[in-house]
């Protein structure tokens, strides 16, 4: 069965340093979706995806986030300038059905120094 | 905005004891309810949902009934077993039905 896979699993960097957090969803989905959980605190919507765009965005992804998809099978979230309070837990989703079903990958562990 | 208030955990039971994890939503008509599992290493998989009002979802067991007067989406399982140890999401989607907003997640631990 296929799944949405994410890498790296764990991630330590300095604050003010960039990060680039990589997943690869199910090939033939068609939405996108990265969600972020502090230690302690719900999963968050960040950002959808959609078509090479950014279809919807929560006030959490300000200017230091960005996404993409560079080569039609990755999907990236950069942090341009990392803060102590980024660290968190960081999802990606993907689906086909309708926004409603989405399959999450394991997450990337992202610890700001 | 649509939101969802799961109860607190951990949550530790004896295997083949009943399972309560209480959800309460609060939204702009109806929206749907899910259920999201973590197993441990894992990703979030959604374990069940419902669409509308009135709704059971079910799946492994577990068991969950879309209750709009009490606005509640309780999850329920009445033998638990080892392997459903893990971390149990309530949600919904947001009003545009574009994302899904998450409770903060309770942990079960089950022992035998």
């Amino acid at each position: 069965e296929p799944e949405v896979t994410q890498t790296p699993s764990h991630q330590v960097t300095q604050m003010g340093q960039e990060v680039i957090l990589r997943c690869v969803p199910i090939s033939n989905h068609l939405y996108f979706y990265w969600y972020r959980q502090i230690l302690g605190q719900k999963v968050e919507f960040l950002v959808s995806f959609y078509n090479n765009e950014i279809s919807e965005k929560s006030e959490i992804f300000d200017d230091q986030f960005s996404v993409e998809r560079p080569d039609g099978s990755n999907f990236t979230l950069k942090i341009r300038s990392t803060k102590l309070e980024d660290s968190a837990m960081y999802f990606c989703a993907g689906d086909g059905d309708s926004p409603e079903t989405q399959y999450f990958g394991p997450g990337t562990r992202l610890l700001v120094l | 905005g649509n939101s969802v208030t799961q109860m607190e955990g951990p949550v530790t039971l004896s295997e083949e004891a009943f399972l309560t994890i209480n959800c309460t939503y609060t939204a702009t008509g109806y929206p749907s309810l899910f259920w999201y599992v973590q197993y441990p290493g894992e990703g979030l998989q959604l374990l069940l949902k419902a669409t509308k009002a009135d709704d059971k979802g079910s799946n492994k067991g577990f068991e969950a009934t879309y209750r709009k007067e009490t606005t509640s989406f309780h999850l329920e399982k009445g033998s638990v077993q080892v392997s459903d140890s893990a971390v149990y999401f309530c949600a919904t989607a947001n009003q545009a039905g574009t994302a899904l907003i998450f409770g903060k997640g309770t942990t079960l631990s089950v022992s035998s």
